[in-house]
């Protein structure tokens, strides 16, 4: 099993411009999880699934955050548009019973 | 309060000694426990599940405390190998919740 692939592995972007960021679960795990991670404030869930469908969008930061999960292996988060306080490394993690496992992240620098 | 809370550390600790980190979480409701380990520029990777009874692997050792309401991690005889942050998780609902980290530096 190759685990739950992200990509891309960093991405830098201007302010103001609309970043995606992907996640490939591992094949048969029904929750996939989307986390922020910054020396701040360490990790912060923005969202999860089960079954495709969300389940708790609180943690999204705001409007400027979206994800979807159109099938079960397949997910994206979209920021648009994007700011310097969204620097930070996104990490997408799957899990079918017991503990997560995550991806390698993107690390995103918004400049 | 926090949900999770641990103390940042950083623990600088001789290689060969023991040391051991509490995690201490606020809600009663939580049914599920876990110590992750994350090496820097890494992902967090499960280290082990924490049972009621507590649980043995190998130079680690797990307890749980669910009338105080705090979880430890015990590592015997640490490794240079040991050096990263430890993150105490806390399961409710679904929901898995990440302390922020305990940073472990073994010296040789």
């Amino acid at each position: 099993d190759a685990g739950v692939i992200q990509s891309p592995r960093h991405e830098v972007t201007e302010m103001g411009q609309e970043v995606t960021l992907r996640c490939k679960p591992i094949s048969g795990h029904d929750y996939l999880f989307w986390y922020r991670q910054t020396m701040m404030r360490g990790l912060e869930l923005l969202i999860y699934f089960n079954n495709n469908v969300p389940i708790d969008d609180s943690g999204m930061p705001e409007d400027r955050f979206s994800a979807k999960m159109p099938n079960a292996s397949f997910s994206t988060l979209k920021i648009q548009p994007s700011e310097p306080r969204d620097s930070a490394v996104y990490f997408c993690a799957s899990q079918l019973q017991g503990g997560y496992t995550f991806g390698s992240g993107t690390r995103l620098t918004v400049v | 309060r926090k949900e999770v809370e641990q103390d940042p550390g950083p623990f600088n600790v001789p290689e060969g000694a023991t040391v051991a980190f509490n995690c201490t979480y606020s809600n009663s409701a939580s049914q599920s426990f876990f110590w992750y380990r994350q090496d820097c520029r890494k992902e967090p990777k499960l280290l082990m599940s924490v049972y009621s009874s507590g649980n043995e692997d190998g130079r680690f050792t797990a307890q749980l405390n669910r009338a105080s309401q705090y979880i430890s991690l015990l590592i015997r005889d640490s490794k240079l190998s040991d050096s990263a942050t430890y993150l105490c998780v806390v399961n409710r609902d679904d929901k898995i919740i990440f302390g922020k980290g305990t940073r472990l530096h073994i010296l040789p």
